[in-house]
């Protein structure tokens, strides 16, 4: 019953560095998407996906990329990390737009 | 664009006590609104999800209302206990076709 799983659970870059968060669900979910909680800010929207193949941008898209080729898998990107992307990313799924969606645990990631 | 916010932002209370959770949201025109927890250094864990045909939502000791004229909802918890202690945050579509627009939160602690 594993959910929404994200991968790695911590990691810290150098500036520049480029990596993947990954995101993986297996309820066959339709609707994913990408978070970042930041204090005071509250959880932003980065990106979100309807289906395979579909991928759209939210609140503060820049900075990332995503893809879904799959539909259990939706893998979020930092091109070139700066100190602005330390946050705590969450994915989240759901079965339709009008249904509770479920999340990851998160992923803290601190730029240097 | 859609706003929520979410009043107050702390709240410490006596074990026992029944307690509301104000959550306000700008845009009306939602088809549903959410209410989750999350424990410290923990990803989000979903309560209760209020359709817009419906004015509340239960679940044991939770009763979620939604007043999309006014732009409102509550989240009550009757018979507080210390294991409610937690950030309850309240979410609204606005954030991107299928994606939340969250509030800030209310940092709940529960005093034994």
């Amino acid at each position: 019953n594993a959910g929404v799983t994200q991968t790695p659970k911590f990691q810290v870059l150098k500036t520049g560095q480029s990596m993947t968060l990954q995101c993986a669900q297996d309820m066959n979910h339709e609707y994913m998407s990408w978070y970042r909680q930041d204090p005071g800010m509250g959880l932003r929207l980065i990106h979100y996906s309807v289906g395979a193949g579909i991928t759209d941008q939210g609140e503060v898209p820049n900075g990332y990329n995503v893809s879904r080729s799959t539909t259990e898998d939706f893998p979020l990107r930092l091109l070139s990390a700066a100190p602005s992307q330390t946050s705590v990313y969450f994915c989240a799924s759901s079965s339709r737009s009008n249904q509770p969606q479920h999340f990851g645990d998160g992923t803290r990631l601190s730029i240097l | 664009k859609q706003e929520v916010t979410q009043i107050p932002a702390a709240l410490s209370v006596p074990e026992g006590e029944n307690l509301v959770l104000n959550c306000s949201f700008t845009d009306s025109a939602i088809y549903n609104l959410q209410w989750f927890r999350q424990d410290p250094g923990k990803g989000l864990t979903s309560l209760l999800l209020i359709q817009s045909s419906q004015r509340e939502q239960t679940s044991g000791r939770l009763n979620a209302s939604l007043d999309k004229s006014s732009g409102r909802s509550t989240l009550y918890i009757a018979a507080s206990q210390p294991g409610d202690s937690a950030t309850y945050l309240c979410a609204a579509p606005g954030g991107g076709a299928d994606g939340l627009t969250f509030g800030k939160g209310t940092h709940l602690i529960i005093q034994p």
